[in-house]
This record gives structure tokens, sequence and C-alpha cells, in this order.
């Protein structure tokens, strides 16, 4: 069955390290979309991207990179990890096919990430 | 600046009652909406969705009315269960398949 995963689930590190959310999708989207979650904000788009090599800031993108290289995948870099992006993070993939006006979004399982 | 708004931060009823979740959202271009549910630890799922040229749609338990010159959207689950206890995100979008969320309704359905 397709799907979408993102890894690790869990992640603790250091303040000022560099972190990489991985996010892999098998519906063979064209868009793909990062979010974060966090207490009082709901979900907030942080990057996203409409196919390979596309990719566009979200809402809160500051201190976060993507890069889209192929299909399937959409990395989540935090430069240099910050206390403020302590977080639970999702992917989701999205594709306007089969002649739909409107898509919807179907989400990964989240990494929570907690910056020391 | 808050474009979708869900007030209600939690909202407890019986099982086998109507539950029933609320929405506004203030960006006219909004043309799309969209509930999904979310469980802790899980990511959220899609739920159902409504059209601006319709006013209701239905999904068994669950449906979605929407008024668009109050800009407000409704989703009810009738009757409720248990099961039903989770996390309820209203969305938004209009044509660039960006969603906007609203910050969720936590829904406790008892016994």
């Amino acid at each position: 069955d397709a799907e979408i995963t993102q890894s690790p689930r869990h992640k603790i590190t250091e303040t000022g390290r560099q972190v990489t959310l991985a996010c892999h999708q098998t519906w063979n989207h064209n868009n793909m979309f990062w979010y974060r979650q966090d207490l009082g904000h709901g979900l907030r788009l942080i990057h996203y991207s409409y196919g390979v090599q596309d990719t566009n800031k979200g809402e809160v993108s500051d201190g976060y990179s993507v890069s889209r290289s192929n299909t399937e995948d959409l990395p989540l870099t935090l430069e240099s990890a910050a206390s403020s992006q302590t977080s639970v993070y999702f992917c989701a993939s999205s594709d306007r096919s089969g002649g739909n006006i409107q898509e919807t979004q179907y989400f990964g399982p989240g990494t929570r990430l907690l910056v020391l | 600046d808050q474009q979708v708004k869900q007030n209600s931060p939690s909202l407890s009823v019986q099982e086998g009652r109507i539950s029933i979740l609320n929405c506004d959202y203030t960006n006219s271009m909004f043309d799309y909406f969209l509930w999904y549910k979310k469980y802790p630890a899980e990511g959220p799922t899609f739920l159902i969705s409504i059209s601006s040229i319709k006013d209701k749609n239905e999904d068994g338990r669950f449906t979605v009315f929407l008024n668009k010159s109050a800009k407000h959207l409704s989703l009810h689950i009738v009757p409720s269960q248990p099961g039903d206890s989770a996390v309820y995100f209203c969305a938004a979008t209009g044509t660039a398949s960006k969603l906007t969320f609203g910050t969720g309704t936590r829904l406790q359905v008892t016994l």
C-alpha cells in the first residue's frame, strides 16, 4: 500500500546542531509539505514543494530549509537548532490528479523533536 | 493573524449524542474546507471535506455544513462514539493547494 513515512520518530538534539528530518512518500504525489504542531497554534506550514526542484517558504520558514531532488522525498533541515524549534513535525503529500479541483493532503506519523 | 479559528479548545459529549464542532474563517479566497482527526502520537487523518459550491456534505455519521455568508462551518457527528475522542482540526484552502489550519478542538466522548 502507498504510504508516507517519517524518520526518526523521536529526536533529541542540542542547540546549534544541524538536524535533518526525513519524509518519504510512495503515493507518487507531486505536492509535499512540512508542518509543525505546537499547543495553541494548530499546524503551521514551514515549507512546501510542488515538484522536483521546486521549494517554497511557508508561514514559519525561518531556520528551516528543504530540498526536492526526487518525487518521493522532502527532507527538512534545521540549520542550527534552537529551543524554539522543539515541536512535533508532520510531513504531508497531495496530488491534484484525476481531474480533481482540490486535493486532500495525507499526513505522516510525525517526528517529535526536542532541542536542549 | 489567525485566518481559521476554532474557538472551542475542548468539547465533552455523551456517547450516542450529537457532537458539533465549529470553525470560522476570515479569508474570502478560501473555497475548499476540510476536517482532520488526530489521535495522540499519530498524524492527522482526513475525515471529510466540502467545496464552497455546496452547503452540506455527508459521510456516514459525519456531516459538514458550510455557511459562506457567515464564513462558518461546522462538523456534526451523530451518534458520537468513544472512538471519536480525538483532536479535530478544521482546515481551509484556496487555489494554491496550501492548507491553513485552525488550532483544533479536543473532543471527549464519555460513556
